[in-house]
């Protein structure tokens, strides 16, 4: 079993639409969570990081964490074409900084 | 602004030859950098921590006199693939560390070796 699951994709939504993007993970040691956006053929860009359970919010963007369901959550409200790029779950330990990452889903908004 | 920067963005190379590319960061003093490898629709894969004057620590499988990384100085980190084979062919993306676990990460390079 990985450390930590994401559903590749890829996911087609039309523009306006509410997109969910989802990880589970096995290692309880896993302190905070972090979602990069990737787009293709470049490298990944910090959009949400988190420590504890619960929300937070910033612009259209939410994350979710449920530690006791070891589950993650990234919400896309308003999407928009330009959002459509491959999103990266992400989580560390306190191990000097060192992450694992989800697999990636591909989001496609189409205008 | 980009925090961290990569070069080359994409080298062709023949089999045989050894690829320099190198990772610097823009405006931070990084003691820590981390080297991945993306293969297509796959997520990224660490290979190495390198560590600022002393010697990187390999994940399992990577092969050290293969990856050669240097860390000489706080902005800058260099891997190195020696003896490039065509399935060393991959997007290599390095990240510094900021704080105790927020990365950022430079635009990669695309390796192709023919």
């Amino acid at each position: 079993q990985k450390e930590v699951e994401q559903d590749p994709g890829p996911l087609s939504v039309p523009e306006g639409a509410i997109v969910s993007l989802n990880c589970t993970y096995s290692n309880s040691a896993f302190q905070y969570f972090m979602w990069y956006r990737q787009y293709s053929r470049k490298g990944p860009e910090l959009l949400m990081y988190t420590y504890s359970s619960g929300n937070k919010e910033d612009g259209r963007f939410t994350a979710q964490v449920d530690k006791s369901s070891k589950y993650i959550s990234l919400f896309i409200r308003d999407s928009q074409p330009s959002d459509s790029a491959t999103y990266l779950c992400a989580m560390g330990s306190n191990q000097g900084g060192k992450l694992i990452f989800g697999q990636g889903t591909e989001l496609s908004v189409k205008p | 602004g980009a925090v961290v920067s990569q070069h080359p963005s994409w080298v062709i190379c023949k089999s045989g030859t050894s690829v320099k590319i190198e990772c610097r960061s823009l405006d931070f003093q990084a003691t820590t950098m981390f080297w991945y490898r993306q293969f297509p629709k796959q997520s990224l894969m660490l290979m190495a921590t390198s560590n600022e004057g002393s010697k990187a620590t390999y994940e399992q499988g990577v092969e050290k006199d293969k990856f050669l990384i240097n860390h000489a100085s706080l902005t800058l980190s260099t891997l190195t693939v020696t003896s490039a084979h065509p399935e060393d062919s991959s997007f290599y993306i390095c990240s510094e560390v900021r704080g105790t676990d927020t990365q950022y990460f430079g635009p990669g390079t695309r390796l192709t070796v023919l």
